[in-house]
């Protein structure tokens, strides 16, 4: 059973707009979330975070949305550039030292000029 | 900051070999490091936890007699495909996590193991 689910495999944005990558979780248990951005043949890189305790947290053109009555989080990218296209992962995890994170499948960002 | 390497990129190699795999944090102390695999058009799947001087923790489904972790220091976790076969052929990612509360981890750029 999927325990963090990104039901959109791709998103497609023309430069400039707004690019919204949605992410859904299921254990109630997890207070931490992150979003990763991944190239081909390459490791995740991290872009931004954000506990439990918060339902926002904003860094630059990410910025990332917490409604945890929903089990919902979301990464917006304001304003969308070419170079942003990549595979964006949704993870989650327990604050706790040594615990592993758990992944969504990723959604492909496609941003157009 | 927050930068790991692993190494090596790509490796080629004979059935039977074993392969080992570093993974090390330049510039931060990562009391743990986590070994993921990733299959085509799949996510990141947990192989095992490695916490420095002390025993990996291994997923289920993870053979420990095969995937050997080694997590000798703040800085250094090494995982060694032993008699790899081509069923072990993937791509291999390593992550480490400094201390403190919410901490995100941090990749290395993974490794293609490819098993002739």
């Amino acid at each position: 059973d999927q325990q963090v689910k990104q039901n959109s495999p791709s998103l497609s944005v023309q430069e400039g707009r707004i690019s919204i990558l949605n992410c859904d979780y299921t254990n109630s248990m997890f207070d931490y979330f992150l979003w990763y951005k991944k190239y081909p043949a390459e490791g995740p890189t991290f872009l931004i975070s954000i506990s439990s305790i918060k339902d926002k947290n904003e860094d630059g053109r990410f910025t990332v949305f917490l409604n945890k009555s929903a089990k919902h989080l979301s990464l917006h990218i304001v304003p969308s550039q070419p170079g942003d296209s990549a595979v964006y992962f949704c993870a989650a995890s327990l604050n706790q030292a040594g615990t592993a994170l758990i992944f969504g499948k990723g959604t492909t960002l496609s941003v157009s000029s | 900051g927050a930068v790991v390497s692993q190494h090596p990129s790509w490796v080629i190699c004979k059935s039977g070999t074993s392969v080992k795999i570093e993974c090390r944090s330049l510039d931060f102390q990562a009391t743990t490091m986590f070994w993921y695999r990733q299959f085509p058009k799949q996510s990141l799947m947990l192989m095992a936890t490695s916490n420095e001087g002390s025993k990996a923790t291994y997923e289920q489904g993870v053979e420990k007699d095969k995937f050997l972790i080694n997590h000798a220091s703040l800085t250094l976790s090494t995982l060694t495909v032993t008699s790899a076969h081509p069923e072990d052929s993937s791509f291999y990612i390593c992550s480490a996590r400094g201390t403190g509360e919410y901490q995100p981890q941090h990749f290395g750029d993974g490794t293609r193991l490819s098993i002739l």
